[in-house]
């Protein structure tokens, strides 16, 4: 699987937006960009994800550069909810059963001051 | 409240019992997954079932046994654990089939695992 860099940290203020980036300057065309948040103590959650074309959702906006070798996660305001460790993850959906497969790093751990 | 529960939430066991970890998914997917994720680590893909089927198995040792006997349940049998497998055991769920529906998986709370 491709692999992807996130900073190991970051903080924001609450009510303000936050951008969370993540490189992946080996991605394939195949590959889907996804990104999972897991706040304390409980399992991952889904956020969102794309391919080309950036993305909207209740909880997050999506944008992905042109050449797809990075994205960047918008929480529009932050919330104190929102402190949690967002993991940005390439998911290939070529081939076979390794379509399931979420390779999960260190992602980035973020803080929301009140 | 994700529709993923898993039971027990907290486990402790020693050596040389036999447990059970039990998920069970209320979505109507197809496709569940055991993640073991330990301290300081990031989570590890165990186990995949796609229409009850194993369809991935990450290279884990004989002590942890899956069962899938259905489409919304998935266990995790444990033996002779060693204290090295003290860790949060996840267990996710998601459309099966590998179409777009199987993008988002679905995570239980996980059950905190202490080998003694």
């Amino acid at each position: 699987d491709a692999k992807t860099t996130q900073p190991n940290s970051m903080e924001s203020n609450e009510e303000e937006p936050v951008h969370l980036p993540c490189n992946h300057s080996t991605i394939s065309g195949t590959d889907y960009i996804h990104w999972y948040r897991q706040l304390p103590s409980q399992g991952p959650e889904y956020v969102i994800h794309g391919l080309t074309s950036n993305v909207n959702n209740r909880m997050a906006s999506l944008a992905i550069a042109e050449d797809r070798k990075s994205s960047t996660l918008i929480l529009h305001r932050a919330t104190l909810r929102d402190a949690a460790v967002y993991y940005c993850i390439l998911r290939d959906v070529a081939g076979g059963g390794s379509n399931y497969k979420l390779t999960f790093g260190k992602g980035t751990l973020l803080t929301v001051n009140p | 409240e994700t529709g993923v529960t898993q039971t027990p939430r907290h486990l402790v066991m020693g050596m040389t019992n036999k447990k059970s970890l039990k998920c069970e998914q209320h979505l109507g997917h197809n496709a569940m997954y055991w993640y073991k994720q330990s301290a300081k680590k990031p989570l590890e893909l165990m186990f995949v079932y796609n229409f009850k089927e194993q369809t991935e198995n990450n290279s884990v040792p004989s002590r942890f046994s899956p069962e899938c006997p259905n489409s919304s349940h998935l266990f995790l049998h444990l033996h002779t654990l060693q204290p090295e497998d003290s860790a949060l055991y996840l267990c996710a769920s998601s459309q099966g089939g590998g179409g777009p529906l199987s993008y988002e998986q679905y995570f239980g709370p996980g059950t905190r695992l202490t080998v003694t």
